[in-house]
């Protein structure tokens, strides 16, 4: 049961463009939504958090929107650079315990 | 500072043996997660314990799986006669508390392989 869903798979985009993540979730207990991003060989890094109340947080070159009657939330990250190129995971919290996670996208940013 | 610590980094076991995987948690963390990551695939929740609790064991597999968090000393994950489709990435993750009020913080992993 894939609550949390990322629908492409993997993302290229040129440096210096704007990359834009997609995910879209089902159960609409959740209420708080995070951004992860993973190098291989390492554990995820917590990037960028919305709450339900907002529909858009912003920190850097890092905007998340929230979009509660579509169920869908997307990362923007503008300008993209080459050292952003990693997985990206999408999760999702409906208690303020536990997280579940997409699928991951893999965004390669050509130089 | 230590972040979330797991150990071992690697781990290789023969079909029916016992796999023990460990994970400290960072500085004053009580909530503890543990999630499953196969290849090309992405992060499976398995299980959330507070220190002596199991809150949600919703996604661990019923047999051979089982988890602690003892008051003293890591947690645990520990999977009982091992088989092959148990070969993953397997990654723990702290938090203070509320995930809100304080992102899960993850280890480096766990990479079981089984032979």
């Amino acid at each position: 049961d894939q609550q949390v869903k990322q629908n492409s798979p993997s993302l290229s985009v040129q440096e210096g463009r704007i990359s834009i993540l997609n995910c879209d979730y089902t159960n609409s207990m959740f209420d708080y939504f995070l951004w992860y991003k993973k190098y291989p060989a390492e554990g995820p890094t917590f990037l960028i958090s919305i709450s339900s109340i907002k529909d858009k947080n912003e920190d850097g070159r890092f905007t998340v929107f929230l979009n509660k009657s579509a169920k869908h939330l997307s990362l923007h990250i503008v300008p993209s650079q080459p050292g952003d190129s990693a997985v990206y995971f999408c999760a999702a919290s409906g208690n303020g315990n536990d997280m579940r996670f997409g699928a991951g996208t893999r965004l390669t940013v050509k130089p | 500072n230590a972040g979330v610590m797991q150990n071992p980094r690697h781990l290789v076991r023969r079909r029916g043996q016992e796999a023990r995987l460990r994970c400290s948690p960072m500085k004053g963390h009580s909530h503890v997660y543990w999630y499953r990551q196969l290849p090309e695939e992405g992060l499976k929740f398995m299980v959330y314990l507070q220190k002596e609790n199991i809150i949600d064991e919703s996604g661990m597999p019923k047999e051979r799986f089982s988890a602690e968090f003892p008051k003293e000393g890591p947690s645990i994950l520990r999977i009982q006669q091992v088989v092959r489709g148990d070969s993953a990435a397997y990654f723990c993750a702290s938090s203070l508390g509320r995930v809100e009020n304080s992102p899960l913080h993850f280890g480096n992993g766990t990479r079981l392989t089984v032979t």
